[in-house]
């Protein structure tokens, strides 16, 4: 089955640029989301098709995707925005919907 | 507005069943790609299954033959069936929509319920 990976964690100061990636066999053939989950609640999708936003997400949320890796960038980071942070795709191979391993992001 | 509510979940001994519903509200299930997510406690999301609009099912292998999705299009209800629970089911059980786009489907989950607690015991 297809996998996906992520770094367990990340350390960013406040007002810096935050990079997460996800990594995958041609992951760049495929379309990726990217959630964000704070503690005790729901996951948020912050980006679709690599580099979209939904309504409502800040701008400093940006994404890309090409080659093997994807990336989440969040420019300006905040305190807020401390959450763990999941990858996802679709494998149209096997119909199926697979999460990437999450990163835990800090803000300190 | 668009909500989903889960319920159903609880304690259950290892081999038992449980079914999950999932009741929606601002858009009609039938209509959508309706899937089940879940999250092993202080572990990562792990997709489970989907419900096409055309009623159409997939599943993933950790739970193929043991779990059935549906949905009472009268009721605008999902459900799960989850039967020969393991230990390794219990988890936090979400339910998403997948996000349309002007007729596209993004593959991709634009809400989500709160989620509910399956604890099985081994």
């Amino acid at each position: 089955s297809y996998e996906v990976t992520q770094p367990p964690s990340l350390s960013v100061s406040p007002g810096q640029t935050a990079n997460i990636t996800c990594s995958g066999d041609t992951l760049g053939d495929k379309y990726i989301c990217w959630y964000q989950q704070k503690p005790g609640q729901s996951p948020v999708l912050v980006i679709f098709q690599d580099n979209k936003r939904p309504s409502g997400i800040p701008e400093r949320f940006s994404g890309s995707n090409s080659g093997n890796t994807a990336t989440l960038t969040i420019s300006g980071t905040q305190a807020v925005d401390e959450a763990d942070y999941y990858c996802q795709t679709w494998d149209s191979s096997t119909a199926s919907y697979v999460f990437g391993t999450g990163t835990k992001v800090t803000v300190l | 507005e668009v909500q989903l509510v889960e319920s159903g979940g609880g304690f259950i001994q290892s081999g038992g069943s449980l079914r999950l519903s999932c009741a929606a509200s601002g858009f009609t299930v039938s209509n959508n790609y309706m899937t089940w997510v879940r999250q092993a406690p202080g572990k990562g999301l792990e997709w489970v299954s989907i419900i096409y609009n055309t009623g159409t099912t997939y599943y993933a292998d950790s739970v193929r033959g043991r779990f059935t999705v549906s949905r009472d299009n009268s009721n605008n209800t999902v459900y799960l069936q989850m039967n020969s629970l393991r230990g390794e089911d219990t988890a936090v059980y979400f339910c998403a929509r997948d996000m349309i786009l002007r007729g596209v489907i993004i593959r991709g989950f634009d809400s989500w319920g709160q989620g509910t607690l399956v604890t099985v015991s081994s």
